[in-house]
């Protein structure tokens, strides 16, 4: 079973620029999360999505931040513009009904903000 | 409110000694789930354990166990004869559920506890 994908690994960007990350979850699962983990601390839930519907993104800093999941399948976070403070592993995770709560993660997206 | 303490920022212990990783957690629901995750160097979390409020019997899984105490909020975690590839960073973490089809399941981590296993 393919696990979760995300891309790009790495990104570096200035400030005030633009950037995407994008996941494709395991297939099945319906429920995917974007997690910020800052250096040195626990991943941080963004938001969180059950099919194409957000379930909480009560987290998501949504003056600059975005994320969808149109079709139920992959899903895009977007931050626009990035902040020096940004700098950090964007994590997207996945998990089905049959796995609750078992969540499964990507490699994540390193993400420098110069 | 939700939260997860690993009081534990780093440790370092010989290969083959035994560890302990710490974890202590707040919630004022009855019925929760407690984690942990073990992060290597390439990124990944890797999930190790999910226990159910209920269930406080202790864990084994080959060289790793779990003790789960409800009286004093803990859910430490110990490795037996630590191996070098057991380096890593271990988060804990608890989700509150009110049951199985309840979505909210959002996961709050811990800070994590940097585990180095010396040769």
């Amino acid at each position: 079973e393919a696990g979760v994908a995300q891309s790009p690994r790495y990104k570096i960007i200035e400030k005030r620029q633009s950037v995407a990350f994008w996941c494709n979850p395991i297939s099945g699962h319906a429920t995917l999360y974007w997690y910020q983990q800052i250096l040195g601390q626990g991943p941080k839930l963004l938001i969180q999505f059950q099919n194409n519907g957000v379930v909480d993104d009560s987290q998501l800093p949504k003056d600059r931040f975005s994320a969808e999941r149109l079709k139920g399948v992959d899903s895009t976070l977007k931050i626009q513009p990035a902040k020096l403070e940004d700098s950090a592993v964007y994590l997207c995770a996945s998990h089905s009904e049959s796995s609750y709560n078992e969540q499964f993660f990507g490699p994540g997206t390193r993400l420098t903000v110069l | 409110a939700q939260k997860v303490t690993q009081a534990q920022t780093e440790i370092s212990v010989v290969e083959k000694e035994d560890v302990t990783l710490d974890c202590v957690y707040e919630t004022r629901d009855t019925t929760y789930y407690l984690f942990w995750y073990k992060q290597p160097p390439s990124g990944e979390l890797v999930f190790l354990i999910r226990r159910n409020s209920f269930d406080e019997q202790n864990e084994i899984s080959g060289r790793y166990s779990w003790n789960f105490q409800k009286s004093t909020s803990s859910f430490n975690f110990t490795i037996t004869a630590s191996q070098v590839v057991d380096s890593a960073v271990y988060f804990c973490a608890l989700s509150e559920a009110a049951g199985l089809k309840n979505r909210d399941d959002k996961i709050i981590f811990g800070k994590g506890t940097r585990l180095h296993i010396l040769p």
